[in-house]
C-alpha cells in the first residue's frame, strides 16, 4: 500500500534552515508529483510547490521562490522539502502529498504523509 | 491569485444534512476537490473531480460545482464526521488553491 512517512518534529531558531523528507513507498516514486502544504497552528491548509521526482524538475509557489528547495533521492525514494531563513511564523506542520496520475503535475492529492511539525523559536 | 472563500462553520444536527460552500471565480469551469481533517491528523480526499468519491469514502459524501459556487453536501451526518473540511482547486497561474476551511460541528 503507498505510504509516505515523514521526519520527525524539529525546533529551529529564527534565521535556520529546516529540511523536511518524506520517504515514499509502495508505488514507483519517480511517476508521481510531489507536492509540501504547511499548516500554521489552527490555521488552514498553504500549498508550498512541487516536485517532479523524475526529472527533478520543481515549481514553487510564488510565496516561497528564492527560501523553499525541493529535492529528491531517487535512490531511497525519498523527497526533501528545506526552507531557510526560518521566522516564527513558520512554525507550522509541513506535509508532503502525493498527486494523483501518473506524470500529472497539478491535481488532487491522494495520499498524505502524517506531517512534520517545524517550530521556530528563540 | 485565485482565491477559495469557505464559510468558517456549518453546524448541523445527527441525522440531518450538511452543505459546505466553496466560492471562486468561475469555479466551475474547474475540478474542485474535498478533503477532511480531523484533529491531529492528515487530510483525507472525500470527493475530487467536482462529485466522484475515492474507495471506502461513504456514498453520504457527494459533491456538485456550478457557476461560482462548489458545494460538499453531507447526508446523514454522524457524529464522526465533525472535522474541518477543505476545499481545493489547481489553477493554472496560482498553482495549488485551498479553501480557509470550514469547521463542521455536529449538535
Amino acid at each position: 500500500q503507498v505510504q509516505l512517512v515523514q521526519s520527525g518534529a524539529e525546533v529551529k531558531k529564527p534565521g535556520a534552515s529546516v529540511k523536511v523528507s518524506c520517504k515514499a513507498s509502495g508505488y514507483t516514486f519517480t511517476g508521481y508529483y510531489m507536492h509540501w502544504v504547511r499548516q500554521a497552528p489552527g490555521q488552514g491548509l498553504e500549498w508550498m510547490g512541487w516536485i517532479n521526482p523524475n526529472s527533478g524538475g520543481t515549481n514553487y509557489a510564488q510565496k516561497f521562490q528564492g527560501w523553499v528547495t525541493m529535492t529528491r533521492d531517487t535512490s531511497i525514494s525519498t523527497a526533501y522539502m528545506e526552507l531557510s531563513r526560518l521566522r516564527s511564523d513558520d512554525t507550522a506542520v509541513y506535509y508532503c502529498a502525493r498527486v494523483a496520475g501518473i506524470a500529472v503535475a497539478g491535481k488532487y492529492f491522494d495520499y498524505w504523509g502524517q506531517g512534520t511539525l517545524v517550530t521556530v523559536s528563540s | 491569485s485565485y482565491v477559495l472563500t469557505q464559510p468558517p462553520s456549518v453546524s448541523v444536527a445527527p441525522g440531518q444534512t450538511a452543505r459546505i460552500t466553496c466560492g471562486g471565480n468561475n469555479i466551475g469551469s474547474k475540478s474542485v476537490h474535498w478533503y477532511q481533517q480531523k484533529p491531529g491528523q492528515a487530510p483525507v480526499l472525500v470527493v475530487y473531480d467536482d462529485s466522484d468519491r475515492p474507495s471506502g469514502i461513504p456514498e453520504r459524501f457527494s459533491g456538485s460545482n456550478s457557476g461560482n459556487t462548489a458545494t460538499l453536501t453531507i447526508s446523514r451526518v454522524e457524529a464522526g464526521d465533525e472535522a474541518d473540511y477543505y476545499c481545493q482547486v489547481w489553477d493554472s497561474s496560482s498553482g495549488g488553491v485551498f479553501g480557509g476551511g470550514t469547521k463542521l460541528t455536529v449538535l
